[in-house]
């Protein structure tokens, strides 16, 4: 089982739809999570921190189930320019590694 | 600023070949690792290094060296390319692993054929 996976994907949603992508993980002793974005054939960008509490940032929010072990990205209102891939990470901070899902692509059509 | 910079961005070699891909940041970063992506694969951990003179295996770490001589540099080395290592290679930095809320910074990529 993968340290870290995410709904396969992929996403083909119209400008305008609300769209949650989940993630699970499965060592405990992660620490940190993180939402980044992948545009094609570029770098990984951190598009945010995700939290217990919750974290919102505009059109974008985030969420954190320890119990669960789940992370989830919320997208509302989608845009042409949120098409990318979504990655989710978590970090175990005793071992200072980052682990990666697979990611999910997201398509957001006119 | 610069952030992360890795070199070459492209790079082609024949199999049982010797290279070395570079990595530099001047984020004064105590952490640096080296990420393989493969279609459909995700990014896989090779190498990291919490600092200087310190460095550990990921997820993947056979066929690759590294060092660490210095805060700025993470070079990974490939000690005699094979076709499987054809992928494209980010490096990334993070302020200080042993914190939370430290995410990670990535290089352009190099995209690396073996042939």
């Amino acid at each position: 089982r993968k340290e870290v996976e995410q709904d396969p994907g992929p996403f083909n949603v119209p400008e305008g739809a609300t769209v949650a992508f989940n993630c699970t993980y499965s060592n405990s002793a992660s620490q940190s999570f993180f939402w980044y974005r992948q545009d094609c054939r570029k770098e990984p960008k951190l598009l945010m921190s995700v939290y217990s509490s919750g974290n919102e940032d505009g059109r974008f929010t985030a969420q954190l189930n320890r119990a669960s072990q789940y992370i989830s990205l919320l997208i509302r209102d989608s845009k042409l320019s949120d098409s990318a891939t979504y990655l989710c990470a978590s970090h175990n901070t005793n071992a200072g590694k980052s682990t990666f899902g697979d990611g999910t692509t997201l398509t957001v059509k006119p | 600023n610069a952030g992360v910079t890795q070199t070459p961005k492209f790079q082609v070699l024949k199999t049982g070949q010797s290279m070395t891909l570079q990595c530099a940041q001047d984020m004064n970063h105590e952490y640096m690792s080296w990420y393989r992506q493969d279609p459909g694969m995700g990014l896989r951990l090779i190498h990291y290094s919490v600092g200087a003179g310190i460095t550990d295996q990921g997820e993947v770490p056979n066929g690759y060296n590294v060092s660490r001589s210095t805060t700025e540099d993470f070079p990974l080395r490939l000690l005699s390319a094979a076709p499987s290592q054809t992928s494209v290679y980010f490096c990334a930095s993070s302020q200080r692993p042993d914190r939370d809320n430290s995410p990670l910074h990535f290089g352009n990529g190099t995209r690396l054929t073996v042939t």
